[in-house]
This record gives C-alpha cells, sequence and structure tokens, in this order.
C-alpha cells in the first residue's frame, strides 16, 4: 500500500466551480499536512499548511484535514483560470523528525474561461 | 528576484555518460535538498544537506552523488546515467529542518537519457 494516494486527474472544470482536491495516507506518523502547487515547467511552491483536524482558509482557498480517516482536501472556492496547475499533497512529522515531505503524485486541474 | 536557481533547465546525456546538474540559492538558507520527479509520479527525496552535513534517504542508489561547496550552491551528480534516472530534477531549500521551515523550489532540470 502507498503511503499517499492522490487521484491524477485529470480535472476539467469552468471558471467560477468550485473544486475539491483530495488525498488518503495510510502513515499515522503524519502531523503536518501541506498543499504545494505546481505551474506547468516550473517547482512546486507552497500553497497551504495544517496541523489539525479541521478546516484552515485562506482567501478561496480552504485545507481540510481528517486524521481519523487519514484523509485530507482542498478546497478551491470561484476557480479561475490562473488555478490551472498540478496540486500536490504533502505530508511530513512532528517531534525532531526532519523535514522530509512525502508527496500525492499531483492531480492536474484546468480551469477553462 | 529568483531564488532557487536550477542549470541547466534541460540536460540530454547518453547512457552512461556522468552528468552534474547544479542548483544555487540567494536565500542564505542552512538546507538544500534534491529530489527526483519522474514523469506523473511524486516528487522523491534523495538526499540533503544541512550546513555540510549530508543525510542520504536509504534507498537513494549509490548512482547518485552530491557535493555542497559552499552554502549557495549544491550539485547533483549522476555517475552512470541510465534510462531509469530520466526525470525532473528538483533542488530545494529551507531554513531549517522543521515542518514550518517552508521550502523553496527552483524550476527543476528536466534530464534525458539517450
Amino acid at each position: 500500500q502507498k503511503e499517499v494516494e492522490q487521484d491524477p486527474g485529470p480535472l476539467s472544470v469552468p471558471e467560477g466551480a468550485i473544486v475539491s482536491l483530495n488525498c488518503t495516507y495510510s502513515n499515522s506518523a503524519f502531523q503536518y499536512f501541506m498543499w504545494y502547487r505546481q505551474y506547468s515547467r516550473k517547482g512546486p511552491e507552497l500553497l497551504m499548511y495544517t496541523y489539525s483536524s479541521g478546516n484552515k482558509e485562506d482567501g478561496r482557498f480552504t485545507a481540510q484535514v481528517d486524521k481519523s480517516s487519514k484523509y485530507i482536501s482542498l478546497f478551491i472556492r470561484d476557480s479561475q483560470p490562473s488555478d490551472s496547475a498540478t496540486y500536490l499533497c504533502a505530508f511530513t512529522y512532528g517531534g525532531t523528525s526532519y523535514g522530509k515531505l512525502t508527496f500525492g503524485q499531483g492531480t492536474i486541474l484546468t480551469v477553462h474561461p | 528576484d529568483a531564488m532557487v536557481i536550477q542549470n541547466p533547465r534541460y540536460q540530454v546525456t547518453q547512457f552512461g555518460k556522468p552528468v552534474t546538474l547544479s542548483c544555487s540559492q540567494t536565500l542564505n538558507h542552512n538546507v538544500m535538498y534534491w529530489y527526483q520527479q519522474k514523469s506523473s509520479q511524486a516528487p522523491k527525496l534523495l538526499f540533503h544537506y544541512y550546513d555540510k552535513d549530508f543525510n542520504n534517504e536509504a534507498d537513494t542508489p549509490d548512482n547518485f552523488q552530491s557535493r555542497r561547496p559552499n552554502t549557495s550552491f549544491c550539485f547533483l551528480d549522476i555517475r552512470s546515467p541510465g534510462l531509469g534516472d530520466a526525470a525532473m530534477y528538483l533542488c530545494a531549500t529551507s531554513r531549517g529542518l522543521t515542518f514550518t521551515d517552508t521550502q523553496y523550489f527552483g524550476p527543476g532540470t528536466r534530464l534525458t537519457v539517450l
């Protein structure tokens, strides 16, 4: 079983739609949960991070974590063509563990006008 | 105002011919990482440096080596590239090793092995 499962898509939505991106994980040691965005021919950039179950909002983006189900989601409201990118979930450990990130394989999102 | 710079952006090499990829940073960060990202796959950490302290992932093949001559530069050496080493190689930096130390990625070098 893979440590992280992420539906690769691709996902194509019209401008203004609500987008839901999801990852499941199997490693109970993961304590911190992140979403990275990767534009074509660019490196990933951190979009949001959280460490507790529940929701965290940042503008049009909401990160949701359910530790009991080992499931995280990223919601994008009022999606824009500029949101077209690959979205990667990422996980890391707590405590004194070093900052090794375990990524999902990414979901390709296209928002068309 | 590029912060993590990778050269070259595209590299073509022949099977078995050594190749070196370069990463430099203007952030003065302590940690530098190398990730391998194969097509449609998750980035996979190969190794990282904390200052001059090298940390290799257990499953990184011996074919991959790294050098960090100073704070700003880090190199990835592939001694004898195989067809399976064709991938995007991503360099990242962070101030420290805690989860709150955001990793900043470069644009990557796409390696093709003929």
